[in-house]
């Protein structure tokens, strides 16, 4: 069964630092998402990809965050510098074209020390 | 951000028993209604999703209720197993664009 690939699963860093998270979508799926679900929360979406170009980022805090899809296939999303209140799990997700449907990665387990 | 309520927060239910979970939404637009269910350390994954033009879809021991005029839909789980305990999350998107899911619900099946 074809997964949504995320690297790596568990990363600790210190305030301040930068850090980056890495995501590979299903083979063909055009829309990718990325989700930060904070402990005990449900998934908040950060933002969506329409293959390289960005959909929705009006979630993403810009003077921070950021997220390119170069290519249109993997994405990268970057935290610098990081803050105590950024540690959670952040989830990529996508979907083909007319499927409404999410397929999550296991995500990435952030945790800012 | 969150426009779906879910309840409750914490379930325990005895094996064979029924499991319900409840949610309300306030974007009419709404078009998309997805259930998702979560192990610890892994990503959400889909179980059920049903449209609004539906008041109910079944899919084996899951089933989903939807009350258009009272926005709400709930996820029926029946003959809950131990291996339902899990956090289950309700959501809503437009199109399937900006999905917007509810604050969780863990469900703990008693053997």
């Amino acid at each position: 069964e074809a997964e949504v690939a995320q690297s790596p699963r568990y990363k600790i860093t210190e305030k301040s630092q930068a850090v980056a998270f890495w995501c590979d979508p299903i083979s063909g799926h055009a829309t990718l998402y990325w989700y930060r679900q904070i402990l005990g929360q449900g998934p908040e979406l950060l933002v969506q990809f329409q293959d390289e170009s960005v959909v929705d980022d009006s979630q993403l805090p810009k003077d921070r965050f950021s997220a390119e899809r170069l290519k249109g296939v993997d994405s990268t999303l970057k935290i610098q510098p990081a803050e105590l209140g950024d540690s959670a799990m952040y989830l990529c997700a996508s979907s083909h074209q007319g499927w409404y449907g999410y397929t999550f990665g296991s995500g990435t387990r952030l945790t800012v020390v | 951000q969150q426009q779906v309520k879910q309840s409750p927060q914490s379930l325990i239910v005895q094996k064979g028993g029924i499991s319900i979970i409840n949610c309300a939404y306030e974007n009419t637009a709404f078009d998309y209604f997805p259930w998702y269910q979560q192990f610890p350390g892994k990503g959400p994954a889909l179980l059920i999703a049903i449209r609004p033009d539906v008041s109910e879809k079944k899919e084996g021991r899951f089933t989903i209720s939807f009350n258009k005029s009272a926005k709400q839909f709930s996820l029926h789980i029946m003959d809950s197993q131990p291996g339902d305990s899990a956090t289950y999350f309700c959501a809503a998107s437009i199109g399937g664009n900006d999905m917007r899911f509810g604050a969780g619900t863990r469900l703990t099946v008693k053997p």
